[in-house]
């Protein structure tokens, strides 16, 4: 299996730009979720799908931030406009039963300058 | 805050000894969860104990969990350089996990 797979791996962009993650579960996993990692918060949850239907949003910070996801092979977070406290690392993490073990993605390095 | 508190946040220890990792929660979790992270990389899943277990091994990895305390602890025993790395307990509540702040092992040679 090819793992959960995200891109881009590495995002530069400017203050006020559109920034959309992507991600691909592990195929027959129901369960997605998007966490948010920087050196001061740590991995903080920012919202999860279960067979394709947000549950939890509460982690998202602010209406800049949507996250979408279409069919079970693919999901999207999507910042506009960004800005520069939004540099963080966004993992994607899948599972194939809420509860039980997390399978991470590599991440995506963003940076808004 | 969605975290909780792991201690240390950093340790350092030469290769053979064995590292201690606590981690402590607030509210009533479904299973526990430990992971590991190298530098630059994603988290990987290591080892989970459920509620109504206290004790679990993996390999070299032991780890305990006291429900009326609220915390675990993740032993490695018998370090190698190559465990060098960030580790985080993630607790399971209703439908999500939440991590901890992490702890960061670095083993010398």
């Amino acid at each position: 299996d090819a793992g959960v797979i995200q891109s881009p791996r590495h995002e530069v962009t400017e203050m006020g730009q559109e920034v959309t993650l992507r991600c691909k579960p592990i195929s027959g996993h129901n369960s997605l979720f998007w966490y948010r990692q920087t050196m001061m918060r740590g991995l903080e949850l920012l919202i999860y799908f279960n067979n394709n239907v947000p549950i939890d949003d509460s982690g998202m910070p602010e209406d800049r931030f949507s996250a979408k996801m279409p069919n079970a092979s693919f999901s999207t977070l999507k910042i506009q406009p960004s800005e520069p406290r939004d540099s963080a690392v966004y993992f994607c993490a899948s599972n194939r039963d809420s509860t039980g073990e997390l399978f991470f993605g590599e991440g995506s390095r963003l940076t808004v300058l | 805050s969605q975290q909780g508190e792991e201690d240390p946040q950093a340790l350092s220890i030469q290769e053979g000894e064995n590292a201690t990792m606590n981690c402590s929660y607030k509210t009533s979790i479904n299973n526990l969860q430990w992971y590991r992270q190298n530098s630059g990389r994603g988290l990987v899943h290591l080892i989970l104990i459920r509620s109504n277990e206290r004790e679990k091994h993996s390999g070299r990895l032991r780890v305990t969990l006291d429900t009326s305390k609220k915390s675990s602890s993740l032993l490695i025993t018998a370090s190698r350089a190559a465990d060098t790395a960030s580790y985080f307990c993630a607790r399971h509540n209703t439908d999500k996990l939440i991590f901890g702040t992490g702890t960061r092992l670095q083993v010398f040679p």
